[in-house]
């Protein structure tokens, strides 16, 4: 049984670029959340999607935006990359109909840096 | 709104006992989270607690006092390799959207 995986782990771009992260939930979960943890910080929640459609956003601009496939698989986007953009992007599965446990998965993450 | 605080930093021996605290003023709370995070490596998790009281597990425990938004991680017989950083994070509502606090880096000296 696969746990979260993430994609890719590591990569590194230029300012004003864009990028695209993918991300697998657990299976037999249909929920998933995106955080950016910048060093030496606590993740912070940027969205989830449920049912292919954004549900929450956190406090985060236009430039990030997402979306979820039918199998339940998400991506991340990011516009117009900032330097402060930097940060490890971490993607968290859950299962919206069982809302109490430990059921909140996350993958390893994909460090981004911009240069 | 929503503010964890949780200590920063945290120094403890090899084969003690350490606790590491936190507070909690979360709207819609809904169960509170302690998560393990190695230098370079994605949180694990090591707890959950929703209702009042002590959650254990081995050598790792976890306490809960709702009424006083407040929780603790105990972590007992500490090792080298538990050093790490402890994230508390709490869940808001009933999804899986989680609000963390900053992280206490615990060093476990010999």
């Amino acid at each position: 049984d696969a746990g979260v995986t993430q994609s890719p782990t590591h990569l590194i771009k230029t300012r004003g670029q864009q990028v695209t992260l993918r991300c697998s939930p657990k299976s037999g979960h249909d929920t998933v959340s995106w955080y950016q943890q910048a060093l030496g910080q606590g993740p912070q929640f940027i969205f989830q999607y449920y049912e292919e459609e954004e549900r929450q956003r956190g406090n985060f601009p236009d430039r990030f935006s997402g979306h979820q496939f039918p199998n339940y698989s998400s991506e991340l986007n990011v516009n117009a990359l900032l330097l402060g953009d930097s940060a490890l992007y971490l993607c968290a599965s859950s299962f919206l109909g069982q809302p109490s446990g430990n059921t909140i998965y996350f993958g390893e993450g994909s460090w981004l840096t911009v240069v | 709104g929503q503010n964890i605080d949780q200590p920063t930093e945290m120094t403890a021996t090899e084969g003690a006992i350490v606790q590491i605290n936190c507070t909690y003023q979360t709207s819609g709370f809904n169960g509170l989270f302690w998560y393990q995070q190695h230098a370079g490596e994605a949180p694990t998790f090591l707890s959950y607690n929703v209702l009042d009281g002590l959650e254990e597990k081995g050598r790792f425990s976890s306490f809960l006092s709702r009424s006083k938004g407040y929780s603790y991680l105990l972590l007992k017989e500490l090792q080298m390799k538990d050093s790490a950083s402890y994230l508390c994070a709490c869940r808001k509502g009933n999804t899986g959207k989680l609000i963390f606090g900053q992280g206490t880096t615990l060093q476990v000296k010999p």
